[in-house]
């Protein structure tokens, strides 16, 4: 399967842990976004790397949050100090450069605050 | 502030027929819709798309319309197949951004 992997795949923690989450994209795409969705909504854009760089970065995303993508390949996402509202669904996407390409998504990696 | 909306939140199609799933959006900066669909555990997958310089794209039994000046898009489904229920959402993009705005959603199921 060469298609977006999520690492895990759910997340049961306790309110003020510190969690994290790998995602690996497609092996030949740059591009790397991270989204996060709520019950009830659509997914919602979180951040994005080309490459090592982080290009942009979503008021959503708060200072708890930090993503990373060291060598252009893999990226994780680590949220400190975690609380019930960041429950939700965290989805990775890639894709092939700016412009038509569609973004794939992975599976996603469920989190659940306690 | 959902600059894409999607104002139904479930439709009911029999199979055979067609399904209609409507998106509105209200920034004039998009340029590009997708529109994908999204199984229980398991992330969007892509369908089809439509630059603004098109007003329909055809894709199989898939079908996007694009109505700028309404700023109004549509994916229609004919014929609808069982293995079509799914959620939908439609995004768009603007050519200069990478990220993607999400709609809510529509839960389509067809019907036997």
């Amino acid at each position: 399967d060469t298609g977006v992997s999520q690492d895990p795949r759910h997340k049961i923690t306790k309110r003020g842990q510190n969690v994290t989450f790998r995602c690996d994209p497609i092996s030949e795409h740059n591009r790397l976004y991270w989204y996060r969705q709520t019950l009830g909504q659509g997914p919602e854009f979180l951040t994005y790397f080309q490459n090592e760089a982080q290009l942009e970065k979503s008021r959503l995303l708060s200072d708890r949050f930090s993503a990373e993508r060291p060598k252009g390949s893999f990226s994780t996402l680590e949220i400190q100090r975690t609380e019930q509202g960041d429950s939700a669904m965290y989805l990775c996407a890639s894709s092939l450069r700016q412009g038509l390409d569609e973004q794939f998504f992975g599976p996603g990696t469920r989190l659940t605050v306690l | 502030d959902q600059q894409v909306k999607q104002n139904s939140p479930s439709l009911s199609v029999q199979e055979g027929r067609i399904s209609i799933l409507n998106c509105d959006y209200t920034n004039s900066m998009f340029d590009y819709f997708l529109w994908y669909k999204k199984y229980p555990a398991e992330g969007p997958t892509f369908l089809i798309s439509i630059s603004s310089i098109k007003d329909k794209n055809e894709d199989g039994r898939f079908t996007v319309f694009l109505n700028k000046s309404a700023k109004h898009l549509s994916l229609h489904i004919v014929p609808s197949q069982p293995g079509d229920s799914a959620v939908y959402f439609c995004a768009a993009r603007t050519g200069t951004a990478s990220k993607l705005t999400f709609g809510t959603g529509t839960r389509l199921q067809v019907t036997l």
